[in-house]
């Protein structure tokens, strides 16, 4: 069975940069079958979408956050990680990684991380 | 963007009756169309997509219609575990694919 968990600092600086990685077991990230995701969520709000990533490293980002956002994968440890450069207050959120199927009309989350919670503070 | 507006923002019924929530988008998307269900303190989890298609796993009791801007998620008989927020998401038009801002389900 897929398991996706996410892992990194759960506190981070106003004006530094936030990473965390999602460790994918179960199935190889390498499948040409699905893109993998990060999606962010607010404390008690909605859900955005951040960016995602193919195995050989090609990438979609929200236009919204492209200038500030990088998603990387490592196929050797079946991981992949976002990084969020000068983050502030409205960055807080938990974040979520996914799965999402590789073909057109597939770009919806079947398989997701348990979450992390982010918070940016000063 | 496409922006997607989920109505009511709070829905209350009883265990037993139908609940239907509706999802509205600001452009075409097609079929392109996702649910998904959100328990307190819980990951989402995907209900529906192409519209209409329960992903594994999911009961009879969800189902989900409507194409190009409306789209709707009917649950049948409301359990318990019913109770929960529920978000739908776009895959037609982007990037950036887009999600509702929810519609909280409550126990009347």
């Amino acid at each position: 069975q897929l398991r996706l968990q996410e892992s990194g600092p759960g506190l981070v600086k106003t004006s530094e940069t936030l990473s965390l990685t999602c460790n994918v077991s179960g199935g190889p990230i390498s499948s040409p079958s699905y893109y993998w995701g990060w999606i962010r969520q607010p404390p008690g709000k909605g859900l955005e979408w951040i960016g995602s990533i193919y195995y050989s490293g090609t990438t979609y980002y929200n236009p919204s956050l492209k200038s500030r956002v990088t998603i990387s994968v490592d196929t050797s440890k079946n991981q992949f990680s976002l990084r969020v450069n000068s983050v502030t207050a409205a960055d807080t959120a938990l974040f979520y990684c996914a799965r999402r199927l590789a073909v057109a009309g597939g770009w919806y989350f079947d398989v997701w991380g348990r979450g992390t919670l982010v918070t940016v503070s000063s | 963007d496409t922006v997607m507006t989920q109505s009511p923002a709070i829905l209350s019924v009883s265990p037993g009756e139908r609940a239907t929530l509706s999802c509205r988008a600001s452009q075409n998307v097609g079929s392109d169309l996702a649910w998904y269900q959100q328990q307190r303190g819980q990951a989402p989890r995907l209900l529906i997509y192409g519209a209409s298609t329960r992903a594994t796993g999911i009961p009879a009791r969800f189902s989900g219609s409507g194409s190009g801007a409306e789209f709707t998620l009917t649950i049948s008989s409301l359990q318990s575990e019913d109770f929960a927020v529920y978000y739908c998401q776009q895959y037609n038009n982007w990037p950036p694919t887009t999600f509702g801002q929810g519609t909280r389900l409550e126990i009347k």
